[in-house]
């Protein structure tokens, strides 16, 4: 079963615009992380948040995260076609595996 | 390059036979995760190793088998094959005792099974 939900499944945007994107999850987690992936390659990390940790940046992407809420979100900002990829989040519990959500797929429009 | 090695890149097979995937994690990792994704399972947890020892299980088939190896390669058996084991196949690792770092994956396997 799927621990996170990412919202929108599918965004397209113009290059130069930020894109966001969401995710929300069930049970308490250890941390958050972000990956990428570009078609039928394999993941990349981009970034980790601890749970006492409330925003993180790392370049041009900002993460935030909310306990309260069970929801992180990702922020690309000035978005190039490059970044056109799908965006998955994924929750790390007690046992240190990571459970993926379904992913976003982000389409970057030259 | 990542720095996990999967083998092989593309593996095309009849139902009902065997087969094996490959997987050298990143130097100095010793834990070994083995996922699976399809379009509508998405990427599925099957399950990991530490230094040689299971550690963990997901929604792993009876039908498939894993092991790692000394050496920390890892071996993930897929056997009776089924139409619906076409998939990639995705090995990760990540340095255990080192609680909060990301993985690393590989490029992956994708099965085809006809």
């Amino acid at each position: 079963s799927q621990q996170g939900e990412e919202d929108p499944q599918a965004l397209s945007i113009q290059e130069g615009e930020n894109a966001t994107m969401n995710c929300s999850y069930k049970t308490s987690i250890n941390n958050l992380q972000w990956y990428r992936q570009n078609s039928g390659r394999g993941l990349v990390h981009l970034i980790l948040i601890r749970s006492n940790e409330r925003e993180k940046h790392s370049g041009r992407l900002r993460v935030t995260l909310d306990t309260s809420k069970k929801s992180s979100s990702l922020l690309i900002t000035a978005s190039r076609a490059a970044d056109t990829a799908s965006y998955f989040c994924a929750t790390e519990q007690g046992a240190q595996k990571l459970v993926f959500g379904q992913g976003t797929r982000l389409t970057i429009n030259p | 390059d990542s720095g996990v090695t999967q083998t092989p890149k593309h593996l095309i097979t009849a139902t009902g036979q065997r087969v094996t995937l490959r997987c050298s994690p990143r130097s100095g990792d010793l834990s070994v995760y083995w996922y699976q994704q399809s379009l509508d399972q998405g990427l599925q947890f099957l399950i990991q190793y530490y230094n040689g020892e299971e550690r963990a299980k997901g929604n792993i088939l009876e039908r498939f088998s894993a092991q790692q190896f000394p050496d920390l390669h890892s071996e993930l058996n897929l056997s009776s094959l089924e139409l619906g084991d076409s998939a990639l196949y995705f090995c990760a690792s990540s340095p255990r005792g080192r609680e909060g770092y990301g993985y690393t994956f590989g490029s992956g396997t994708r099965l085809t099974v006809v």
